[in-house]
């Protein structure tokens, strides 16, 4: 099977503007699930994704925002960008039957400038 | 509520030494645990995981973790350091049972000396 992907890997953006980040889950996945993750804050939950519906969501302001599409991929995008967006954005798909184990894409590496 | 304490951000071992990272988790219903290892501008790959089975729990790459339930622990070891291990290890937790959130560590950065 393959892995899940992510595009674009790199990213660089200018303050103010917008961006949407794609995530295709492991064939079967239902679930995606978003992480951003800094040197400061560490790894942080965004939210999850399940069958189209958003299902849990992180600590994170109204500019951050997600959806799932019928086939499990899912996009998410941050709106009036601001220098502290830099991080590298990961996206994990995960199965019931795995135990919800998460796999992870390789990352979105966004710098905002 | 859940949680997970690593402890230690930075670990510097020497080739060929004993590797061990430590997690302690807080967790109100029996938890699912996870060790995720991370290399430079990679995502987090899976290194073993336990979900209530047996408690001593074997890995990738010859790391292995045990859960002991008494101490709240969830240790990540392997007997001999080698300089691919060099990468940041995060602790995972989550509830068992269901749908539940994944909650993550703060991860730490382990260092191998040749």
């Amino acid at each position: 099977k393959a892995g899940v992907t992510q595009t674009p890997r790199y990213l660089i953006k200018t303050r103010g503007q917008q961006v949407t980040l794609s995530c295709s889950p492991i064939s079967g996945h239902r679930s995606v699930s978003w992480y951003q993750q800094t040197p400061g804050q560490g790894l942080q939950f965004l939210f999850e994704y399940f069958s189209e519906t958003q299902r849990n969501k992180g600590n994170f302001p109204g500019r951050f925002s997600g959806r799932q599409f019928s086939n499990s991929r899912s996009e998410m995008n941050v709106s009036t960008l601001e220098l502290g967006d830099s991080a590298l954005y990961l996206c994990a798909s995960s199965s019931v039957e795995r135990d919800n184990e998460q796999f992870f894409g390789p990352g979105t590496r966004l710098t905002v400038l | 509520a859940q949680s997970v304490t690593q402890l230690g951000s930075h670990v510097s071992v020497s080739e060929g030494a004993l590797v061990l990272l430590r997690c302690n988790y807080s967790s109100s219903v029996p938890p699912y645990l996870f060790w995720y290892v991370q290399y430079p501008n990679q995502g987090l790959q899976l290194l073993l995981k336990y979900t209530s089975a047996a408690t001593l729990v074997k890995g990738i790459n010859g790391f292995e973790a045990e859960f002991k339930k008494s101490e709240t622990s969830f240790h990540l070891t392997k007997p001999s350091a080698h300089m691919s291990d060099a990468a940041e290890y995060f602790c995972a937790v989550r509830r068992a049972g269901g749908y539940q959130k994944v909650t993550f560590g703060t991860g730490t950065k382990l260092q191998v000396i040749p």
